[in-house]
């Protein structure tokens, strides 16, 4: 079974950094895409980035270009978004999320809440 | 990038009744290489991640009822439930896979019980 599985809830202080994970299993971690999508608490679904952990090639979306970092370590198929520096404006659920060009995303990883409160 | 509208923002509908969300984007999510649109439908439910519903715009996921089809072409497209349950009560998304690995989403359409 194709599986991703996230690192469990945080909460943190603006100005703190994070680094969250994703792991898979069941396929080769290395011929697919990983991406991230944030939802923020009551809205829709924003696409983020995305790695493909064989070469790291590494794309963002303009809006969250500079402000996370997505990496891969595809000796243990794990994928993490990171912040340098919180704010509360990053309270939201994040996904991790298997990208293909035949069904788009398939699966879905059961999301990490990041809460950033002072 | 390829903008993802969709219509209408929520809908409430009887049980046993149609449902029918649109969704349009931007450019053409149709590659004439292989005749397929790049279109993906999600459906999620409170406190779950979304759930894969339909792809290549009409294709049905393994395991999803048969009273969820999709149609469309090129730049509009359409998610039809065709005879509401309680369990359909979700929010539904569309998504465009052409500019893969670049991927938009739609802003959701919220289906109620009337």
């Amino acid at each position: 079974e194709v599986q991703l599985v996230q690192s469990g809830a945080e909460v943190k202080k603006p100005g703190e950094s994070l680094k969250i994970s994703c792991k898979g299993s069941g396929y080769s971690f290395t011929s697919y895409w990983i991406g991230w999508v944030r939802q923020m608490p009551g809205k829709g679904l924003e696409w983020m980035g995305i790695i493909y952990p064989g070469d790291s090639d590494t794309r963002y979306s303009p809006s969250f270009q500079g402000q996370v970092t997505i990496s891969a370590d595809k000796s243990i198929s794990t994928a993490y978004l990171q912040w340098s520096s919180l704010k509360a404006s990053d309270t939201a659920m994040y996904y991790c999320v298997r990208q293909t060009d035949s069904v788009g995303v398939d699966p879905w990883g059961q999301g990490t809440l990041v809460t950033v409160s002072s | 990038d390829i903008v993802m509208t969709q219509s209408p923002d929520s809908l409430a509908v009887s049980l046993g009744e149609r449902a029918t969300i649109n969704c349009k984007s931007s450019q053409s999510v149709l590659y004439s290489s292989n005749n397929k649109n790049y279109l993906a439908w999600y459906q999620q439910k409170p406190g779950q991640p979304p759930k894969l519903l339909i792809y290549w715009a009409s294709t049905r996921e393994s395991g999803v009822p048969d009273r969820f089809s999709g149609s469309g072409s090129g730049t509009d497209f359409t998610l039809t439930i065709s005879s509401l349950q309680a369990e359909d009560v979700a929010v539904y998304y569309c998504q465009q896979y052409y500019s893969t690995p670049l991927t938009t989403f739609g802003p959701g359409t919220k289906v109620d019980i009337k």
